[in-house]
């Protein structure tokens, strides 16, 4: 089974404070991805990474920098945390060629005060 | 219009009903269709898995793809309590880099009532 490992499942910062959400997968994945989930927004994509150092834009970047140093983890860093910044933010990954789905992880609930 | 849209209800049914939950979409380069349920507090968890139109069957749950009509629903037969989640619809396109983001309904909340 493939596994994707969120590294904190509840997070509580400060307005102002860098903030780094990181994330791991086991399967030797080439594809990963951070989405945010808000009420009655749904899930939006922030960032993906389709190999190591390389990444990609998604729906709602701003505010949000990313980092893929290593095949299997795969960092997402708010710069200056914001309150509307506050939200459920999920990471997943897919291998390459793509013919399977999405697996997500647990999620980090992150509340910016 | 919104690339996918679902009805976010919420449904409530009784124990042993037969649920439809549907999604429609607008994008015909969408191909590959997936129905996740998430419960509260967690990540979403895959469900279905479908390629292009067709019907595919996993012990309760039934998913169905209509690509002509571009309609996806997914059937859950002899619901149980613990099927009390948010059901979420989610499609892509075929080829790699930006073809591999997933589109979203916003879910629908389902509670089944012992």
């Amino acid at each position: 089974d493939v596994k994707v490992t969120q590294s904190s499942r509840y997070l509580v910062k400060r307005t102002g404070e860098k903030v780094f959400l990181e994330c791991v997968q086991d399967m030797d994945h080439e594809n990963m991805f951070w989405y945010r989930q808000d009420p009655g927004l749904g899930l939006r994509l922030i960032y993906f990474s389709y190999d190591v150092k390389m990444k990609e834009k998604g729906d709602i970047p701003e505010g949000y920098s990313v980092s893929r140093e290593k095949k299997e983890r795969f960092s997402l860093i708010l710069e200056s945390a914001s309150t509307n910044q506050t939200s459920m933010y999920l990471c997943a990954s897919l291998p390459r060629g793509g013919g399977q789905p999405q697996h997500f992880g647990d999620g980090t609930r992150l509340s910016i005060l | 219009q919104k690339e996918v849209e679902q009805d976010p209800g919420p449904l409530s049914v009784p124990e042993g009903a037969i649920v439809s939950l549907n999604c429609t979409y607008s994008n015909s380069a969408f191909q590959y269709f997936m129905w996740y349920r998430q419960y509260s507090r967690k990540g979403p968890e895959l469900l279905m898995y479908t390629y292009s139109s067709g019907n595919k069957e996993d012990g309760r749950f039934t998913a169905q793809v209509d690509k002509s009509s571009k309609y996806i629903s997914l059937f859950i037969r002899d619901s149980q309590p613990s099927d009390s989640a948010t059901y979420l619809c989610a499609m892509r396109g075929n080829s790699g880099g930006s073809n591999y983001k997933l589109t979203f309904g916003k879910g629908t909340l389902l509670t089944v009532n012992p």
